[in-house]
């Protein structure tokens, strides 16, 4: 099965809120990854957080960590219609692989 | 622009046929990656080329043969697929150090199998 699980799979939220994805792991990590990705495009990396890390900021996006719970949540604030996109969680366990999850799909309606 | 290429972006092919993808990576990566990315399922990870060599292969049939001649070009050769391969092919690069494996991906190229 998979490393990563997202939750939900789909959301949709209107423009200006703010929306919230989880992601679930199986097994410890090294690092975990938040990737983006638009309609039939390539995945985008978008923060990465380290396993002795609690909670990583980046402009809108904010990324906690609970190692305990094998858990990780990527906020995004005043959300826009352009973050209407899939995000996939990406575990990295040993050096050169990541295990990626299977995304939820953010819909922001204007 | 991601510093992965991908083509062709489109390929329409017959079950018979014989074709190639290409990636290229202008970044100077140490690692590349060839990923399988259907409707309504998990990305999965086809295979993994670390310096030239290939260091995994998760169990992907022999109608998919990778090739990697250099450490900036992947190919993924196909031939006699089934109509179930049709998805996306995504490649990717990275520089692994430190426990990070930030990966960069190429757009993709749609294939489809009739």
């Amino acid at each position: 099965s998979q490393q990563g699980e997202e939750d939900p799979q789909a959301l949709s939220i209107q423009e200006g809120e703010n929306a919230t994805m989880n992601c679930s792991y199986k097994t410890s990590i090294n690092n975990l990854q938040w990737y983006r990705q638009n309609s039939g495009r390539g995945l985008v990396h978008l923060i990465l957080i380290r396993s002795n890390e609690r909670e990583k900021h980046s402009g809108r996006l904010r990324v906690t960590l609970d190692t305990s719970k094998k858990s990780s949540s990527l906020l995004i604030t005043a959300s826009r219609a352009a973050d209407t996109a899939s995000y996939f969680c990406a575990t990295d366990t040993n050096a050169g692989k990541s295990t990626f999850g299977d995304g939820t799909t953010l819909t922001v309606k204007p | 622009e991601t510093g992965v290429t991908q083509t062709p972006r489109h390929l329409v092919m017959g079950m018979t046929n014989k074709k190639s993808l290409k990636c290229e990576q202008h970044l100077g990566h140490n690692a590349m990656y060839w990923y399988k990315q259907s409707a309504k399922k998990p990305l999965e990870l086809m295979f993994v080329y670390n310096f030239k060599e290939q260091t995994e292969n998760n169990s992907v049939p022999s109608r998919f043969s990778p090739e990697c001649p250099n450490s900036s070009h992947l190919f993924l050769h196909l031939h006699t697929l089934q109509p179930e391969d049709s998805a996306l092919y995504l490649c990717a690069s990275s520089q692994v150090s430190g426990g990070q494996n930030i990966q960069y991906f190429g757009a993709g190229t749609r294939l489809s199998v009739l």
